[in-house]
Formats: C-alpha cells, sequence, structure tokens
C-alpha cells in the first residue's frame, strides 16, 4: 500500500530564505507524487507532480521538487520564501483508483 | 470556466440532523472524491467513485453515505450515525482510470454542528 510521510508539522522561515519542505513516500509500485498548497478556508491548488519523466519537477510560484527513488523522497524547495508562501502544504501519492495525503505542513513567513 | 463547485461553504447543523453537501463538477471527469480535513490529520478519505452508479468506501465512511447518478453530480450526506461531525469537506474529481493526472479540488465545505 502506498502513503506518504510528511517530517515537521510547522516549520518557518525568514522573508528571502530557502524554504524546504519535507515528504518521504512508500509505494511497492513505481509511485505517481504530487504537492499541493492550501490557504485558509480554502481548497488545494496543485503545484508540481511528478509521474515518472525527469526528476527534478517544476512547479507553479517558483517551487519545485526532486524525486529520489534511493531516499523514497519527494522534499518541496524555494529558493527564495515570500509572504505569500505562507500557508499548508501537503505531499500526495497516486494509489490504486485513490489519492493518499500527508498528514500537512504548515509554512510561517516571518519579515 | 472548468471547476468543482461545492455548496454550501458554511452549514450549521444541529445533533441528530442528517446535511448533504453538494458537489458539482463540468470537468468531464470520471472519478469523484470526498475528503475530511481535521487540524493536523490531513485530508482522509470518506467516499470515491470511478464511475456512474458505482462508488467505494474509503478510510472512514462510517456516518457517511453518498450517490452518483450523474457524472457531474457527486453529494454528500452526513448522517446523525456520525460521531464528530465538525469537520472542512472537500470534494475532488480527476479524469479516472488508470490515468495518473492529478486531483482538481472545490473550495470545500465547513460543516459545525452545534
Amino acid at each position: 500500500a502506498q502513503s506518504v510521510t510528511q517530517l515537521g508539522s510547522h516549520v518557518s522561515v525568514s522573508e528571502g530564505a530557502l524554504v524546504l519542505l519535507r515528504c518521504n513516500y512508500s509505494s511497492s509500485v513505481p509511485p505517481y507524487l504530487f504537492w499541493y498548497v492550501q490557504y485558509p478556508n480554502q481548497g488545494l491548488q496543485l503545484l508540481l507532480k511528478y509521474t515518472s519523466a525527469a526528476t527534478l519537477v517544476k512547479g507553479i510560484n517558483g517551487f519545485e521538487a526532486e524525486f529520489k527513488k534511493s531516499e523514497t523522497s519527494f522534499h518541496l524547495t524555494k529558493p527564495s520564501a515570500h509572504m505569500s508562501d505562507a500557508a499548508e502544504y501537503f505531499c500526495a501519492v497516486r494509489g490504486t483508483y485513490k489519492y493518499i495525503f500527508g498528514t500537512g505542513t504548515r509554512l510561517k513567513v516571518l519579515a | 470556466d472548468g471547476g468543482i463547485t461545492q455548496s454550501p461553504k458554511y452549514l450549521f447543523r444541529k445533533e441528530g440532523q442528517n446535511v448533504t453537501l453538494s458537489c458539482e463538477q463540468n470537468l468531464n471527469h470520471d472519478a469523484m472524491y470526498w475528503y475530511r480535513q481535521d487540524p493536523g490529520q490531513g485530508l482522509r478519505l470518506i467516499y470515491y467513485s470511478q464511475i456512474v452508479n458505482d462508488f467505494q468506501k474509503g478510510d472512514i465512511a462510517e456516518g457517511y453515505s453518498v450517490s452518483r447518478e450523474k457524472k457531474e453530480s457527486f453529494p454528500l450526506t452526513v448522517t446523525s450515525a456520525q460521531k464528530n461531525p465538525t469537520a472542512f469537506y472537500l470534494c475532488a474529481s480527476s479524469i479516472g482510470g488508470e490515468n495518473t493526472g492529478e486531483l482538481f479540488f472545490g473550495e470545500g465545505s465547513r460543516l459545525t454542528v452545534l
């Protein structure tokens, strides 16, 4: 069965600093992985997805993630944090006809 | 514009009452899903449907019911049997089948039981 683990329920960074949000997955088959962002009282918006093409995936708003099979990881990064990046981020893996989500990481950006 | 519409955005319910949350999509997607979101617990799958007139229980289906009579609609009923129904509910859709594309989400419905 597929699963994802997000390390760190809360992460704080200074504006302009590197953002690193961690996601590890478990899957018995080649995984299809996603990162979503959620702003308060809203639905989830897709940031990027990995579907077995390039291992470095670029998404919206300057985010990118690297698929590392040897580490079973799919960490999300952004070189320079902006105040508007403050939100909750979810990693997800596609299972058999359904999608499994991590518990989320709330990102706080400090001025 | 194509998308998913959930209604109502906010809903208050007295204990013992059933309530139905609406979810409509115009993306022509075959698959639809309902998730429940609680603080610190991520998204938990309630029900999902891969095709009209068919649906499967997710991880926390007890106290909930669904129907899929039309491709574009997947309403969720929160019954009085649900012990702790106060939560944020999210509806989503995807192309379905073996397609490995992403989920598209609605804006959510927040249910509060008084």
